[in-house]
């Protein structure tokens, strides 16, 4: 099956650890993004990437770091400086030519 | 600074009813809009995408509707079903060279069966 995969679906982190959230996606895309979830707002772009080696910050950067090493894994790091990180994290990617972003099921993160 | 509306927060109808979804966005001068369905706990699934040079798009029960000039779009949905509720997000794409797309914060429909 093509798609994107997020994991773990739900992730836990103690204060002053940084954790990394997975997204993988089979569908042979350029692009891909990070955006964050809140209660009651939309979705907030942390990162993204258009091309393998590449990124660029989003509206809320910091505290989160990314890497692009490989065109189908785009993994975000939350890091102790983000002193808010309980939040829904949406992975999505988009090929060249696509007009529209194909999202992946989430991971939710709380705070111990 | 786009800034995307989207009122009410939450809609409750009875099944079968027809029903209008909205979206508001402040500036004018976009690339797409789009309407999203996100499922409880989910990811989001695309719905429609209209082009700045678009009035409409439609899909099966869905009309998505677009209104440039002022800032506005309508996601009608005909003869709702249970398996409409949902929330709905609207997203606007600014330019062709800015891929980031500006979320409102959606529309929280139940449909009562």
């Amino acid at each position: 099956d093509g798609g994107i995969t997020q994991s773990p679906k739900y992730l836990f982190r103690k204060e002053g650890q940084n954790v990394t959230l997975s997204c993988e996606q089979n569908l042979n895309h350029d692009a891909m993004y990070w955006y964050r979830q809140d209660p009651g707002q939309g979705l907030r772009l942390i990162y993204y990437s258009q091309i393998v080696n590449d990124f660029q910050k989003g509206d809320i950067a910091e505290g989160y770091s990314v890497s692009r090493e490989k065109k189908e894994s785009f993994p975000l790091t939350v890091t102790s400086a983000q002193k808010n990180p309980t939040a829904f994290y949406l992975c999505a990617s988009k090929d060249e030519a696509g007009r529209t972003q194909y999202f992946g099921p989430g991971t939710r993160l709380l705070v111990l | 600074k786009q800034e995307v509306t989207q009122i009410p927060a939450a809609l409750s109808v009875p099944e079968g009813e027809n029903l209008v979804l909205n979206c508001s966005f402040t500036d004018s001068a976009i690339y797409n809009l789009q309407w999203f369905r996100q499922d409880p706990g989910k990811g989001l699934t695309s719905l429609l995408l209209i082009q700045s040079s678009q009035r409409e798009q439609t899909s099966g029960r869905l009309n998505a509707s677009l209104d440039k000039s002022s800032g506005r779009s309508t996601l009608y949905i005909a003869a709702s079903q249970p398996g409409d509720s949902a929330t709905y997000l609207c997203a606007v794409r600014s330019d062709f060279g800015n891929e980031k797309l500006t979320f409102g914060t959606g529309t929280r429909l139940t449909i009562i069966p």
